[in-house]
């Protein structure tokens, strides 16, 4: 069966700096996967998402995620945070076929400090 | 702006009392979801409907009836919830079903029991 791990439950990341969360996949074929955000109230916004193809995916606010096949993982980056990325932050794992739904990894909070 | 709009965004409702849940999209996608979310975990996938058939139940208990009346609308009918019910009930809906699809969320309905 398809699972994500999301290794971090907290990160604490000052406002401009640089940030990182980590995802591995296990899945038998090639897998498809989504980072989606969720802000207090809200909720899931798709971020990015990556099926095939080139290893670097943009998404939208200025995200990018990449994708390392040897290490299962599509980790998300952004170059500089702002106040407003504070959230929690889902990878999510689809099968290739059938008409199932997502996978979720537990999550990811996000605390920006100023 | 969220494209799935999901009322009423919070209902509180005693354990005998019935009601429901709305969600609507006009995406033109084929395949909608409702998932649950409680708090800090993951959705957890609840129903799938492709082309307004239901295709996944997730060994959901009876007191949740899902709905598809056409291909923009989903409901969920709730009867003698109990208080471990209370959640974020979130809908989505993409393109088509699997996991191949990115979905695309509502803000929720958040749920208490009393």
């Amino acid at each position: 069966a398809q699972s994500v791990t999301q290794p971090d439950i907290h990160i604490t990341v000052s406002e401009g700096a640089s940030l990182e969360l980590r995802c591995n996949y296990s899945y038998g074929a090639t897998p498809y996967l989504f980072w989606y955000v969720q802000s207090p109230g809200q909720g899931l916004q798709l971020l990015l998402k990556y099926f095939s193809g080139d290893t670097l995916v943009q998404g939208i606010k200025g995200f990018e995620a990449e994708f390392k096949r040897s290490q299962s993982s599509l980790n998300l980056r952004k170059p500089s945070v702002h106040w407003s990325d504070a959230a929690e932050y889902f990878c999510a794992v689809g099968s290739g076929g059938g008409a199932d739904g997502l996978t979720f990894g537990k999550g990811t909070h996000l605390i920006i400090q100023p | 702006d969220t494209e799935v709009t999901q009322t009423p965004k919070h209902l509180v409702m005693g354990m005998t009392n019935k009601k429901s849940l709305k969600c609507e999209q006009h995406m033109g996608h084929r395949a909608m979801y409702w998932y649950k979310q409680k708090a800090k975990k993951p959705p957890e996938l609840m129903f799938v409907y492709s082309y307004e058939k239901l295709s996944i139940n997730e060994s959901v208990p009876s007191r949740f009836s899902p709905e598809c009346p056409n291909s923009s609308l989903l409901n969920l009918h709730l009867h003698a919830l109990q208080p471990e019910d209370s959640a974020l009930y979130l809908c989505a809906s993409s393109q088509e079903a699997g996991g191949v699809q990115p979905q695309h969320f509502g803000d929720g309905t958040r749920l208490s029991i009393l």
